[in-house]
């Protein structure tokens, strides 16, 4: 399956900043990236489907100017919480489907203080 | 009814058990079936990929599917105290796994006790 990196592995930040969230792909060419979130004891949560050269299709619920996600390339997918708040504060994963199912990046944690 | 239920646990059981995750879904579309395993504050790793009904086995785990029942297992033969962990189970109807998300169940709680 694909290899996927995610970068960084836990953030910190103060209410109000911004912060950005990287996903590549190593070694598989992905048009499609999908980015998740999962609170404590929950399940994956779709955010978004990020879409190589376009805009992002975002799930029901989840404000697309929040969450602003960029997928210029087809290894690299960004996602960047703006104006971060308290109840952002959650574990953010990326994936990158496959032939064989999807593999996941190893997440990002994001605390909001 | 959710798409994908899935009991969350917690499940605890003694090394050298042999455990039994279950997931039932409403959806008869779904034809791909996966179980995730996910540590704590780590991203999911595949361990199963399943096409329709059926068993798959690979180690000392196996998968079984039965579309008829909407019911999809996964079996841990011998645990080990590594393998605690949540256990998710994921299903998507189309071909092109690829370019389509996956629906989650919640996630079974596992501990394997030494």
């Amino acid at each position: 399956g694909a290899v996927v990196s995610q970068h960084p592995s836990w953030v910190i930040c103060k209410s109000g900043t911004s912060v950005k969230i990287e996903c590549r792909s190593l070694d598989f060419q992905a048009t499609t990236m999908f980015w998740y979130r999962q609170f404590p004891k929950q399940s994956l949560m779709l955010m978004a489907t990020s879409n190589e050269g376009s805009k992002a299709t975002y799930e029901q619920g989840v404000e697309k100017d929040k969450f602003l996600i960029n997928h210029a390339s087809l290894t690299l997918s960004t996602l960047t919480v703006t104006s971060a708040h308290p109840e952002d504060s959650s574990f953010y994963i990326c994936s990158v489907g496959g032939e064989a199912g999807y593999t996941f990046g190893s997440g990002t944690r994001l605390t909001v203080v | 009814q959710k798409e994908v239920e899935q009991d969350p646990g917690p499940l605890s059981v003694p090394e050298g058990a042999i455990v039994s995750l279950n997931c039932t879904y409403s959806n008869s579309a779904f034809q791909y079936f996966m179980w995730y395993r996910q540590y704590s504050r780590k991203g999911p790793e595949l361990l199963m990929y399943t096409y329709s009904s059926g068993n798959k086995e690979d180690g000392r785990f196996t998968a079984q599917v039965d579309k008829s029942s909407k019911y999809i297992s996964l079996f841990i033969r011998d645990s080990q105290p590594s393998d605690s962990a949540t256990y998710l189970c994921a299903m998507s109807s189309s071909r092109w796994v690829r370019n389509t998300p996956l629906v989650f169940g919640k996630g079974t709680r596992l501990s394997v006790i030494a």
